[in-house]
């Protein structure tokens, strides 16, 4: 199976938070991402997280990961339509290259 | 900075062509990667260099070619298309941070790429 898995699909209504979550296989990741990817568009990086941390806050994205279990969470507070995309989780391996989950469709309602 | 920009948008090929697929990055970054995006599923690495004269195979590298004569340059080579090659094509670069790990990848927008 995928070394990094995801959930496919999750729906949720304006103002309502979204827990986006990932599981990885690698316990010598360094970092850990999170990337949007909108509509025939490339990827953006939204954050990432050191392999040493548990836990980073950037505005309305927290990014949770508990190393034990290999599980890594991207938490969006207040959704907005706009936060509609695809969500990929993606781990380090070795120095250069980068492992991607297959990513989660994030789909908001008004 | 205009980033990471890739070259064509989109393009249809036959079975048995070739191309290049353009890559060009201004941010001085050493690490530049392809990786191919099929649809529902997530990216995969084709090739990636760490810097002007080395390149190394990736995920899936069968069927394609790069060269990195440059540190800006990376493009990617198909010699025989095949409909098992269609699918979106993203360029990425990215800078090692002093521990030699790199931190940030910057994608381009992609090239669609149809084979019939």
């Amino acid at each position: 199976g995928e070394d990094v898995e995801q959930s496919l699909f999750l729906s949720v209504r304006e103002g309502d938070s979204s827990v986006i979550n990932c599981t990885y296989t690698d316990s010598s990741s360094t970092y850990l991402y999170w990337y949007k990817q909108e509509p025939g568009a490339g990827l953006q990086l939204l954050t990432y997280i050191f392999s040493n941390m548990d836990m980073k806050q950037d505005q309305r994205l927290t990014v949770l990961l508990n190393k034990k279990d290999k599980h890594l969470s991207l938490r969006i507070a207040d959704t907005q339509t706009g936060d509609s995309a695809i969500y990929f989780c993606a781990e380090t391996r070795g120095y250069s290259t980068l492992t991607f989950g297959k990513g989660t469709m994030l789909l908001v309602s008004p | 900075n205009a980033g990471v920009t890739q070259t064509p948008k989109f393009r249809i090929l036959k079975i048995g062509q070739s191309m290049t697929l353009q890559c060009t990055q201004d941010m001085n970054h050493n690490y530049m990667y392809w990786y191919r995006q099929d649809p529902g599923m997530g990216l995969k690495l084709i090739y990636y260099s760490v810097g002007a004269g080395i390149t190394d195979k990736g995920e899936v590298p069968n069927g394609y070619n790069v060269s990195r004569s440059t540190t800006e340059d990376f493009p990617l080579r198909l010699e025989l298309a095949a409909p098992s090659q269609t699918s979106v094509y993203f360029c990425a670069s990215s800078y090692p941070t002093s521990g030699g790990i790199q931190e940030t990848q910057y994608f381009g927008p992609g090239t669609r790429l149809l084979v019939l």
